[in-house]
């Protein structure tokens, strides 16, 4: 399968800091990139959706605001988590489609992030 | 966008035996796809199977799709210990996959 990467793959930092976390495609070209989070024992949220050179949906709850998210290149996303708390402590995962006629979805091994 | 359920909820079977997941949706699809995620780890792509295909393949994988009953079926062959997993499925329309809370296989040796 197609690899999709992320770094970095844990972070622990200060509240109040901001934290931004890449996310690439390595040996294609997406049409779309998708940032999840995940809660221990808890399935993947979808959290918003990047298309190259626009701006990012995002999923309802999800303050747009707190999670910057720019999608630079067919390869490159970023999410940008602005003034870290506690509470966003997590596990986030990228994701990256391929595009017709595959349309399959490939997912980054995920960053733990901590604030302390 | 819909998601998935896999049912059941978390499996254990004896390492060798066979290991059957099911999915099931609600909407008509593009295609569907099957992921494995490892504890604290990404999700890893399985197998994505087309909506005008039934059957699918791979190495000791196999999936069916029946589109008439909005269901897919995962079958792991000769379970071995690192197949212990969650494993989700992805049913794709047009837009976004969303994920249920998978089936968590565990394989005893």
């Amino acid at each position: 399968g197609a690899v999709v990467s992320q770094h970095p793959s844990r972070v622990i930092c200060k509240s109040g800091t901001s934290v931004k976390i890449e996310c690439r495609s390595l040996d294609f070209q997406a049409t779309t990139m998708f940032w999840y989070r995940q809660f221990p024992k808890q399935s993947l949220m979808l959290m918003a959706t990047s298309n190259e050179g626009s701006k990012a949906t995002y999923e309802q709850g999800v303050e747009k605001d707190k999670f910057l998210i720019n999608h630079a290149s067919l390869t490159l996303s970023t999410l940008t988590v602005t003034s870290a708390h506690p509470e966003d402590s997590s596990f986030y995962i990228c994701s990256a489609r391929r595009g017709e006629p595959y349309n399959e979805q490939f997912f980054g091994p995920g960053t733990r992030l901590t604030v302390l | 966008s819909q998601q998935g359920e896999e049912d059941p909820q978390a499996l254990s079977i004896q390492e060798g035996e066979n290991a059957t997941m099911n999915c099931s949706y609600k909407t008509s699809i593009n295609n569907l796809q099957w992921y494995r995620q490892n504890s604290g780890r990404g999700l890893v792509h399985l197998i994505l199977i087309r909506s005008n295909e039934r059957e699918k393949h791979s190495g000791r994988l196999r999936v069916t799709l029946d589109t008439s009953k909005k269901s897919s079926s995962l079958l792991i062959t000769a379970s071995r210990a690192a197949d212990t997993a969650s494993y989700f499925c992805a049913p794709f329309g047009n837009e976004k996959l969303t994920f249920g809370t998978g089936t968590r296989l565990t394989i005893i040796p």
